[in-house]
């Protein structure tokens, strides 16, 4: 069936470091995908979205690329602030929104 | 727009007893959709609903828990009776138009209702 796989966290940077989250997806055809952020104490906010191959969605600094070659939609950002620490979120429309595992951020000043 | 909104945004209760959670989505949205979120099984879609329909409640864990949609802005999700085993944090969520289009619909999530039965 349809899945998503997130790198493991936590992942722990100095501000100011470059931001690479790994995700993955097994599907058929070509789903939208999308990055959910998860502050704190908050429910889900979407960070960034992208609706077919090769489509780059950017928000707030961040980017990802839909690659169908390598079935990806890695997560960047070129310098993180203390405050872009929560925990990030991977996904794929199918029917149903379906997420992997989050991966934890964690950036330090 | 308000936001999709949630009631009780925290809960403790005790085990066997009833629990309602509340959601009003947001306005003109007409896909609703209920998670939950735990440490150990991440983000489950427990049931859906399309114009007040329930369209897949086929993550809805047991008979003990139940969801409604009596009308466009109002849903719930109950657990009778709650266990331990059912604490967790609880989302509900909102979109538009056609699901599973990959038309790339945004869901809108609400802050949770935390819950913890004891």
């Amino acid at each position: 069936g349809d899945s998503v796989t997130q790198m493991e966290g936590p992942v722990t940077l100095s501000e100011e470091a470059f931001l690479t989250i790994n995700c993955t997806y097994t599907a058929t055809g070509y789903p939208s995908l999308f990055w959910y952020v998860q502050y704190p104490g908050e429910g889900l906010q979407l960070l960034l979205k992208a609706t077919k191959a090769d489509d780059k969605g950017s928000n707030k600094g961040f980017e990802a690329t839909y690659r169908k070659e390598t079935t990806s939609f890695h997560l960047e950002k070129g310098s993180v602030q203390v405050s872009d620490s929560a925990v990030y979120f991977c996904a794929l429309e199918r029917g149903k929104l379906i997420f992997g595992q989050g991966t934890e951020l964690s950036v330090k000043p | 727009d308000a936001g999709v909104i949630q009631s009780p945004r925290h809960e403790v209760t005790e085990m066997g007893q009833e629990v309602t959670l509340r959601c009003k989505p947001i306005s003109g949205h007409d896909y609703l959709f209920w998670y939950r979120q735990t440490m150990m099984r991440g983000l489950e879609l427990l049931i859906y609903f399309n114009n007040n329909v329930p369209i897949d409640d086929s993550g809805m864990p047991e008979d003990r828990f139940s969801a409604k949609m009596p009308n466009a802005s109002f849903s719930t999700l109950k657990i009778q009776p709650s266990e331990p085993r059912d604490s967790a944090v609880y989302f509900c969520a909102s979109s538009q138009r056609r699901w599973g289009s990959s038309s790339g619909n945004t869901i809108y999530f609400g802050e949770g209702s935390w819950l913890t039965v004891v």
